[in-house]
Protein backbone atom coordinates (compact mmCIF):
# COMPACT_ATOMS: atom_id res chain seq x y z
CA UNK A 1 0.00 0.00 0.00
CA UNK A 2 1.43 3.24 -0.86
CA UNK A 3 1.88 5.57 1.98
CA UNK A 4 2.69 9.12 1.61
CA UNK A 5 3.67 11.16 5.24
CA UNK A 6 4.60 14.87 5.84
CA UNK A 7 6.18 16.16 8.43
CA UNK A 8 7.93 19.78 9.21
CA UNK A 9 4.69 22.18 9.17
CA UNK A 10 4.04 24.92 11.64
CA UNK A 11 3.72 28.21 12.62
CA UNK A 12 6.42 30.77 11.12
CA UNK A 13 7.07 34.72 10.47
CA UNK A 14 7.34 36.01 7.43
CA UNK A 15 10.82 35.72 6.17
CA UNK A 16 11.37 32.97 8.15
CA UNK A 17 12.26 29.13 6.51
CA UNK A 18 10.65 26.03 6.81
CA UNK A 19 12.19 22.32 5.83
CA UNK A 20 9.50 20.23 4.69
CA UNK A 21 9.42 16.14 4.58
CA UNK A 22 7.81 13.27 3.10
CA UNK A 23 8.68 9.68 3.60
CA UNK A 24 7.11 7.12 1.00
CA UNK A 25 6.72 3.79 1.79
CA UNK A 26 4.89 0.93 -0.28
CA UNK A 27 6.12 1.63 -3.74
CA UNK A 28 10.07 2.06 -5.53
CA UNK A 29 10.19 5.57 -4.56
CA UNK A 30 13.24 5.81 -7.33
CA UNK A 31 11.20 5.03 -10.06
CA UNK A 32 8.03 8.06 -9.44
CA UNK A 33 8.24 11.63 -10.02
CA UNK A 34 7.37 13.43 -6.79
CA UNK A 35 5.79 16.50 -6.42
CA UNK A 36 4.37 18.84 -3.79
CA UNK A 37 0.68 20.20 -4.03
CA UNK A 38 -0.82 22.87 -1.48
CA UNK A 39 -4.08 24.24 -0.73
CA UNK A 40 -4.57 27.22 1.30
CA UNK A 41 -7.09 27.49 3.74
CA UNK A 42 -10.78 27.15 2.09
CA UNK A 43 -9.41 27.82 -1.33
CA UNK A 44 -8.67 24.85 -4.12
CA UNK A 45 -4.96 23.17 -5.06
CA UNK A 46 -2.33 24.48 -6.47
CA UNK A 47 0.91 22.25 -8.12
CA UNK A 48 3.82 23.97 -6.21
CA UNK A 49 6.65 21.90 -7.32
CA UNK A 50 8.11 18.58 -8.63
CA UNK A 51 11.27 16.71 -9.36
CA UNK A 52 12.13 14.02 -11.91
CA UNK A 53 13.12 10.03 -10.58
CA UNK A 54 16.90 11.14 -9.89
CA UNK A 55 16.30 14.84 -8.77
CA UNK A 56 18.16 15.92 -12.28
CA UNK A 57 14.78 17.69 -12.87
CA UNK A 58 12.85 20.67 -10.85
CA UNK A 59 9.97 22.18 -11.79
CA UNK A 60 8.26 25.34 -9.83
CA UNK A 61 5.66 27.39 -9.92
CA UNK A 62 5.68 30.94 -10.68
CA UNK A 63 4.79 31.85 -7.11
CA UNK A 64 7.59 29.84 -5.51
CA UNK A 65 10.56 30.04 -8.27
CA UNK A 66 13.74 31.22 -6.25
CA UNK A 67 11.96 30.81 -2.70
CA UNK A 68 11.31 26.97 -2.77
CA UNK A 69 14.01 23.86 -3.28
CA UNK A 70 12.30 20.31 -3.90
CA UNK A 71 14.79 17.50 -3.10
CA UNK A 72 15.07 13.55 -2.99
CA UNK A 73 17.04 11.12 -1.27
CA UNK A 74 16.51 7.95 -2.85
CA UNK A 75 18.29 5.92 -0.64
CA UNK A 76 15.88 7.15 2.19
CA UNK A 77 12.49 7.42 -0.02
CA UNK A 78 12.60 10.84 1.61
CA UNK A 79 11.01 14.19 -0.68
CA UNK A 80 11.82 17.03 0.61
CA UNK A 81 10.61 21.28 0.08
CA UNK A 82 13.45 23.78 1.20
CA UNK A 83 10.59 26.91 1.69
CA UNK A 84 12.76 30.20 2.64
CA UNK A 85 11.64 34.06 2.30
CA UNK A 86 8.28 32.76 3.37
CA UNK A 87 5.35 34.90 2.79
CA UNK A 88 1.90 35.45 4.27
CA UNK A 89 0.41 33.38 0.79
CA UNK A 90 2.46 30.85 1.62
CA UNK A 91 -0.05 30.03 3.88
CA UNK A 92 -1.52 26.51 3.30
CA UNK A 93 -1.55 22.91 3.87
CA UNK A 94 1.32 21.13 1.72
CA UNK A 95 0.46 17.97 -0.36
CA UNK A 96 3.11 15.74 -0.96
CA UNK A 97 2.27 13.60 -4.13
CA UNK A 98 3.08 10.46 -6.18
CA UNK A 99 3.49 12.18 -9.42
CA UNK A 100 3.27 10.63 -13.33
CA UNK A 101 1.40 13.43 -15.36
CA UNK A 102 -0.48 14.09 -12.19
CA UNK A 103 -0.81 12.99 -9.08
CA UNK A 104 -2.43 9.26 -8.39
CA UNK A 105 -1.41 8.74 -4.21
CA UNK A 106 -1.14 12.15 -2.10
CA UNK A 107 0.02 12.55 1.46
CA UNK A 108 -2.68 13.85 4.50
CA UNK A 109 -1.20 17.24 4.15
CA UNK A 110 1.06 19.36 6.68
CA UNK A 111 -0.41 22.88 7.50
CA UNK A 112 2.04 25.56 7.12
CA UNK A 113 1.58 29.22 8.66
CA UNK A 114 3.14 32.23 8.03
CA UNK A 115 2.16 34.69 10.49
CA UNK B 1 0.31 28.39 -17.98
CA UNK B 2 -2.67 25.85 -19.04
CA UNK B 3 -6.14 27.79 -17.32
CA UNK B 4 -8.85 24.99 -16.50
CA UNK B 5 -12.17 25.90 -16.44
CA UNK B 6 -14.67 24.07 -14.43
CA UNK B 7 -18.54 24.59 -14.28
CA UNK B 8 -20.34 24.68 -12.47
CA UNK B 9 -18.64 25.97 -9.33
CA UNK B 10 -21.78 24.49 -7.60
CA UNK B 11 -23.34 21.49 -7.68
CA UNK B 12 -26.83 20.93 -5.43
CA UNK B 13 -28.26 16.91 -6.76
CA UNK B 14 -30.60 15.12 -5.21
CA UNK B 15 -29.62 11.40 -4.11
CA UNK B 16 -29.79 8.66 -6.64
CA UNK B 17 -30.06 11.32 -9.89
CA UNK B 18 -27.16 12.27 -12.17
CA UNK B 19 -24.44 14.61 -12.35
CA UNK B 20 -22.19 16.19 -14.34
CA UNK B 21 -19.33 18.52 -14.48
CA UNK B 22 -17.52 20.15 -16.85
CA UNK B 23 -14.11 21.22 -17.70
CA UNK B 24 -12.56 23.23 -20.58
CA UNK B 25 -8.64 23.60 -20.87
CA UNK B 26 -7.38 26.79 -22.57
CA UNK B 27 -4.82 24.70 -24.92
CA UNK B 28 -5.34 21.28 -26.19
CA UNK B 29 -4.40 18.52 -24.05
CA UNK B 30 -3.33 15.69 -26.49
CA UNK B 31 0.43 15.23 -25.60
CA UNK B 32 3.21 14.51 -28.17
CA UNK B 33 3.29 10.63 -27.26
CA UNK B 34 -0.35 10.70 -28.35
CA UNK B 35 -1.93 10.55 -24.62
CA UNK B 36 -4.29 13.28 -23.12
CA UNK B 37 -3.01 13.77 -19.73
CA UNK B 38 -6.58 14.95 -18.10
CA UNK B 39 -7.18 13.74 -14.65
CA UNK B 40 -9.95 14.03 -11.89
CA UNK B 41 -10.51 14.36 -8.25
CA UNK B 42 -12.29 13.88 -5.47
CA UNK B 43 -11.80 15.88 -2.58
CA UNK B 44 -14.36 14.66 0.50
CA UNK B 45 -14.43 17.15 3.41
CA UNK B 46 -11.58 16.92 5.91
CA UNK B 47 -9.93 14.31 3.73
CA UNK B 48 -6.98 14.48 0.86
CA UNK B 49 -7.69 14.88 -2.84
CA UNK B 50 -7.84 11.48 -4.06
CA UNK B 51 -7.72 10.34 -8.24
CA UNK B 52 -10.77 9.32 -9.57
CA UNK B 53 -10.17 9.13 -12.91
CA UNK B 54 -6.89 9.57 -15.52
CA UNK B 55 -5.65 9.95 -19.21
CA UNK B 56 -9.46 11.17 -19.76
CA UNK B 57 -11.74 7.97 -18.77
CA UNK B 58 -9.58 5.56 -16.80
CA UNK B 59 -11.36 4.46 -13.31
CA UNK B 60 -8.20 4.23 -10.96
CA UNK B 61 -8.77 1.14 -8.73
CA UNK B 62 -11.49 0.87 -6.05
CA UNK B 63 -13.70 3.35 -7.57
CA UNK B 64 -17.03 2.84 -8.21
CA UNK B 65 -18.07 2.58 -11.66
CA UNK B 66 -20.86 5.06 -11.22
CA UNK B 67 -17.91 7.48 -11.88
CA UNK B 68 -17.07 8.28 -15.53
CA UNK B 69 -15.16 10.53 -17.97
CA UNK B 70 -15.44 11.51 -20.95
CA UNK B 71 -14.22 14.03 -23.75
CA UNK B 72 -11.09 15.12 -25.56
CA UNK B 73 -8.92 17.97 -27.07
CA UNK B 74 -10.02 21.00 -24.61
CA UNK B 75 -12.92 19.91 -23.57
CA UNK B 76 -14.12 17.48 -20.93
CA UNK B 77 -16.48 15.78 -18.34
CA UNK B 78 -17.00 14.04 -15.47
CA UNK B 79 -20.29 12.27 -14.35
CA UNK B 80 -21.85 10.40 -11.74
CA UNK B 81 -24.76 8.64 -12.81
CA UNK B 82 -26.17 8.08 -8.99
CA UNK B 83 -25.14 10.20 -6.95
CA UNK B 84 -24.65 8.58 -3.37
CA UNK B 85 -24.20 10.52 0.36
CA UNK B 86 -20.67 9.52 0.17
CA UNK B 87 -19.69 11.61 -3.41
CA UNK B 88 -20.11 15.03 -1.27
CA UNK B 89 -17.09 17.04 -1.90
CA UNK B 90 -14.91 19.10 -4.26
CA UNK B 91 -13.65 18.27 -8.03
CA UNK B 92 -11.05 19.18 -9.32
CA UNK B 93 -10.23 17.94 -12.61
CA UNK B 94 -6.17 18.60 -13.57
CA UNK B 95 -4.28 18.53 -16.52
CA UNK B 96 -0.57 16.50 -16.58
CA UNK B 97 -0.07 17.54 -20.41
CA UNK B 98 1.82 20.51 -19.86
CA UNK B 99 4.10 22.02 -17.23
CA UNK B 100 3.23 23.36 -15.00
CA UNK B 101 0.52 21.03 -14.19
CA UNK B 102 -2.81 23.57 -13.63
CA UNK B 103 -5.95 22.39 -11.65
CA UNK B 104 -9.32 23.52 -11.95
CA UNK B 105 -11.00 25.89 -9.31
CA UNK B 106 -13.22 22.82 -8.06
CA UNK B 107 -16.68 22.06 -8.27
CA UNK B 108 -18.69 21.52 -4.88
CA UNK B 109 -21.12 18.50 -5.18
CA UNK B 110 -23.79 18.77 -2.21
CA UNK B 111 -27.40 17.07 -1.50
CA UNK B 112 -29.92 18.98 -1.57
Amino acid sequence: EVQLLESGGGLEQPGGSLRLSCAATGFTFSSYGMSWVRQAPGKGLEWVSGISTRGDNTYYADSVKGRFTISRDNSKNTLSLQMNSLRVEDTAVYYCAKDYRGPDYWGQGTLVTVS
Amino acid sequence: DVVMTQSPLSLPVTLGQPASISCKSSQSLVNSDGNTYLNWFQQRPGQSPRRLIYKVSNRDSGVPDRFSGSGSGTDFTLKISRVEAEDVGVYYCMQGTHWPGTFGQGTKVEIK
